[in-house]
């Protein structure tokens, strides 16, 4: 299993463009996350999805989209890039039969810049 | 008040040495605790899962929950430099992992 991937690894934008964060996991898992790691702030969710058509908003959803037509995928849109949007975004994956927080497996991550 | 503390450190401990790192919380109502560790540039690995109060152990890593203290730890035995990593406490009211509270993470450097 290559568990959970992330493309790309880091990526530049300019502010105003717009990219997709690529997120696959092999795991067949239900639960699929997306959150965003700054320095002081901790992990903070920024959108969530519960299965193939399902998706929901965590704590800091703005300018970001998502969609989940897969149980495997689940890509994260930046719509207009801002320089707050610096960060460094990791996607998860976990096992609904349990709830998810026992089986949390985190993907590699993608440091975007945006300037 | 924050709903979860984490002291960043960092925290430089001799090899061999026990480790001790701490949350403090304030919402009462979280029944589900974590930790994960995260080495540099990597993404989280979820180490310990307990629920409710009392003592876990798994290996060298034990993970202790006091809710009348609103107090979690971890303890990591006979300290290896291969511990060197930030961990990051967690707890959750309900254990859906979209509820999930992260603290800001300790950074531990163990010395050779």
């Amino acid at each position: 299993n290559a568990g959970v991937t992330q493309t790309p690894k880091f990526q530049v934008l300019k502010t105003g463009q717009s990219m997709t964060l690529q997120c696959a996991q092999d795991m067949n898992h239900e639960y699929m996350s997306w959150y965003r790691q700054d320095p002081g702030m901790g992990l903070r969710l920024i959108h969530y999805s519960v299965g193939a058509g399902i998706t929901d908003q965590g704590e800091v959803p703005n300018g970001y989209n998502v969609s989940r037509s897969t149980t495997e995928d689940f890509p994260l849109r930046l719509l207009s890039a801002a320089p707050s949007q610096t960060s460094v975004y990791f996607c998860a994956s976990s096992y609904a039969g349990t709830g998810g927080t026992d089986t949390q497996y985190f993907g590699p991550g993608t440091r975007l810049t945006v300037l | 008040q924050k709903e979860v503390e984490q002291d960043p450190g960092p925290l430089s401990v001799p090899e061999g040495a026990i480790v001790s790192l701490n949350c403090t919380y304030s919402n009462s109502a979280f029944q589900y605790f974590m930790w994960y560790r995260q080495y540099s540039r990597k993404g989280p690995e979820l180490l310990m899962y307990t629920y409710s109060s009392g003592n876990k152990e798994d290996g060298r890593f034990t993970a202790q929950v006091d809710k009348s203290s609103k107090y979690i730890s971890l303890f990591i035995r006979d300290s290896q430099p291969s511990d060197s990593a930030t961990y990051l406490c967690a707890m959750s009211v309900t254990n859906r992992d979209d509820k999930i509270i992260f603290g800001k993470g300790t950074r531990l450097h163990i010395l050779p």
